[in-house]
């Protein structure tokens, strides 16, 4: 099985930071990595796709890089709807998703 | 537009059985790729099953032998049944489909989940 380690786990911003979430996978998954935000009561929503592939409607300012076994999300500026969970999910072999990086207000 | 609603979930002792329900619309059950997956409370999702629109189903060891995915084309709804439950399967239960996303599958839309407590 594939394991998905991301950190940190907690990370506290002030709206403007540019934010930086890293995500480890125990074997190489090529570029096949996703990111998902979900916020408190919702389902999670997919960002990001093979690793630096952006989804239609997500803003700009959301980036994706990394390829084998490390990978990065980076928020350029952080706006106050983006205050949420961050995860990281392989789909190379079945589905793993990392454990999370909560972003919080500063 | 894609809706899925999850009913079924509850409170269940240790050792009983439940099954889930996702009613779809918007879109064919029957021609698509979809799946279960569940998150505990503070934890990350975990993918608990999944049904190619050939049938094949697939599990994670967590699950296999007691969880099974299934589905009513004529309901155009999706199922989870679950058995021999642990504390450990206390959850909430989301189904999901399943699409490609730059050539394999990913998870796309979402339903609102189902509660399911594991307790004596």
């Amino acid at each position: 099985d594939i394991q998905m380690t991301q950190s940190p786990s907690t990370l506290s911003a002030s709206v403007g930071d540019r934010v930086t979430i890293t995500c480890r996978a125990s074997q190489s998954i090529s570029t096949w990595l996703a990111w998902y935000q979900q916020k408190p009561g919702k389902a999670p929503k997919i960002l990001i796709y093979k690793a630096s592939s952006l989804q239609s409607g997500v803003p700009s300012r959301f980036s994706g890089s990394g390829s084998g076994t490390e990978f990065t999300l980076t928020i350029s500026s952080l706006q106050p709807d983006d205050f949420a969970t961050y995860y990281c999910q392989q789909y190379n072999s079945y589905w793993t998703f990392g454990q999370g990086t909560k972003v919080e207000i500063k | 537009e894609v809706q899925l609603e999850e009913s079924g979930g509850g409170l269940v002792q240790p050792g009983g059985s439940l099954r889930l329900s996702c009613a779809a619309s918007g879109f064919t059950v029957r021609t698509n790729y979809m799946s279960w997956v569940r998150q505990a409370p503070g934890k990350g999702p975990e993918w608990v099953s999944g049904l190619y629109s050939d049938g094949t189903t697939y599990y994670p060891d967590s699950v296999k032998g007691r969880f099974t995915i299934s589905r009513d084309n004529s309901k155009n709804t999706l199922y989870l049944q679950m058995n021999s439950l642990r504390a450990g399967d206390t959850a909430i239960y989301y189904c999901a489909t399943l699409r490609s996303y730059g050539g394999k599958q990913a998870f796309d839309s979402w339903g609102q989940g189902t509660v399911v407590t594991v307790s004596s």
